[in-house]
């Protein structure tokens, strides 16, 4: 299992209820990123970390929205309160460290669905 | 308006013909990247580049900075390149030196 795994897959959720998402990046890749796709739309950029920490959060929605790594590898992104309009595909990549040319590894996303 | 544009939004060519997808990009950018995304919705990285030409294979990508343009062009079109070509730029407007700004893709189907 060398690739970026991410779960759940799929995850149906009712509007105002908190969902957690998680990335697993590829063993020791430095640089994690979470994109959006939602439907009918391009992909949009929402967090990037390095290490543990995240540099730019600038791609964050809103402030239901967060995200945590730890111990340089997982990452979860939370959304609180979830929203009709959250649902999307949501993307995890990562790369061996956060260069431009750096190649980004993509999981295979998480499908949430907010009825 | 998007800052990173793509054309066309689709495109359907026949086997074995030479396919050109566009990019092209409002504001200065520091590196782009050419991603290719299946049917099934997993994405690979294809090329990065901030001048001159790349190629791998049958792909090829090219960059022209003065004309803020991109293309990227399949020689010899095969049905299973049928997949979704995304054009990402790290625009240097942005907040973030690693925020990457997506088109809105080109869904190419190559027909056998």
């Amino acid at each position: 299992g060398a690739g970026v795994s991410q779960s759940p897959s799929n995850k149906v959720t009712e509007k105002g209820k908190d969902v957690e998402l998680r990335c697993d990046p590829i063993s020791g890749h430095t640089a994690l990123y979470w994109y959006r796709q939602s439907l009918g739309q391009g992909l949009e950029f929402l967090i990037y970390f390095q290490g543990n920490s995240a540099p730019d959060k600038s791609g964050l929605p809103s402030d239901r929205f967060s995200a945590e790594r730890t111990g340089g590898s997982v990452s979860t992104l939370t959304i609180q309160r979830t929203q009709q309009e959250d649902s999307a595909v949501y993307l995890c990549a990562s790369s061996l460290k956060p260069g431009l040319f750096e190649t980004q590894y993509f999981g295979p996303g998480t499908r949430l669905l907010v009825l | 308006k998007n800052e990173v544009e793509q054309s066309p939004q689709n495109l359907t060519a026949q086997e074995g013909e030479f396919i050109t997808i566009n990019c092209s990009y409002s504001v200065g950018i520091s590196a782009l990247h050419w991603l290719q995304q299946h049917p099934g919705g997993g994405i690979v990285s294809l090329f990065m580049l901030s001048s001159g030409k790349k190629k791998h294979g049958r792909l090829i990508a090219t960059i022209n900075i003065q004309e803020k343009h991109s293309s990227l062009h399949i020689t010899a079109s095969h049905p299973r390149d049928s997949a979704v070509y995304i054009c990402a730029a790290y625009l240097i407007s942005s907040g973030s030196a690693r925020q990457l700004t997506f088109g809105s893709g080109t869904q190419l189907t190559v027909l056998p």
